[in-house]
């Protein structure tokens, strides 16, 4: 079926290292991917997004890359500080049973290091 | 400051139970959806409305239903609670329907005993 595939599910970096975590997508006409960072015990909130018109998208120490042929995104972190710690959820817009959906990856737990 | 407020946040029940969980947001948003988070998988998507009146189902619809009165508020509703139903639950809204920034709610931790 239609889904999101994130990897990996656990990510343990030293502080000021970079992070990179990878989504691939099912649907090819799939066209916004949002990133979503969720602190311990916090709700979800968005940091990120690019459409499928852009290839990469900037912001301070994060990046997101998209590769429309291959279907797969990454989010770049770097110069990790503690406060990077969290849960990161990718997501991708995608037609589902008739209907477009936003369907979330499984996340993945980064936890930098001191 | 707009927001988006769910209740309660803590909730116990027993299996068999009805338990509605509240959702109101101030954003003015058409778009409100449902999701519950449970390790190893995710946010699941339960239920989604696109507008007053409107409700269509997730990929994890079976035990529950929501109705959408006004445009603030999508109550969520599990007929009768089930263990496997012990989660947390997310409430988000949106100004567009799939390609947009979601506003989560603080979320509701629910157990069935």
């Amino acid at each position: 079926g239609e889904n999101v595939e994130q990897h990996p599910s656990t990510l343990s970096v030293q502080e000021g290292d970079s992070a990179v975590i990878k989504c691939t997508y099912s649907d090819s006409a799939s066209n916004y991917f949002p990133w979503y960072k969720q602190e311990l015990g916090k709700r979800p909130q968005l940091i990120i997004d690019i459409r499928s018109n852009v290839g990469e998208k900037k912001d301070q120490r994060i990046a997101v890359t998209l590769n429309k042929t291959a279907k797969h995104f990454s989010l770049h972190i770097t110069e990790t500080q503690p406060e990077d710690s969290a849960v990161y959820f990718c997501a991708a817009s995608m037609r589902i049973q008739g209907a477009q959906k936003l369907v979330f990856g499984q996340g993945t737990r980064l936890t930098i290091n001191p | 400051d707009a927001e988006i407020t769910q209740s309660p946040r803590h909730k116990i029940t027993e299996t068999g139970r009805q338990v509605t969980l509240a959702c109101h947001q101030t954003w003015n948003h058409n778009n409100m959806f449902w999701y519950r988070q449970d390790l190893g998988h995710g946010l699941r998507l339960i239920h989604y409305s696109y507008g007053v009146h409107d409700t269509n189902k997730g990929e994890v619809s079976d035990g529950y239903s929501v109705s959408r009165s006004n445009t603030e508020d999508l109550p969520l509703t599990l007929e009768s609670a089930a263990s496997s139903q012990t989660s947390v639950y997310f409430c988000a809204s949106s100004g567009q329907p799939y390609d947009g920034t979601q506003y989560f709610g603080p979320g509701t931790r629910l157990t069935v005993l």
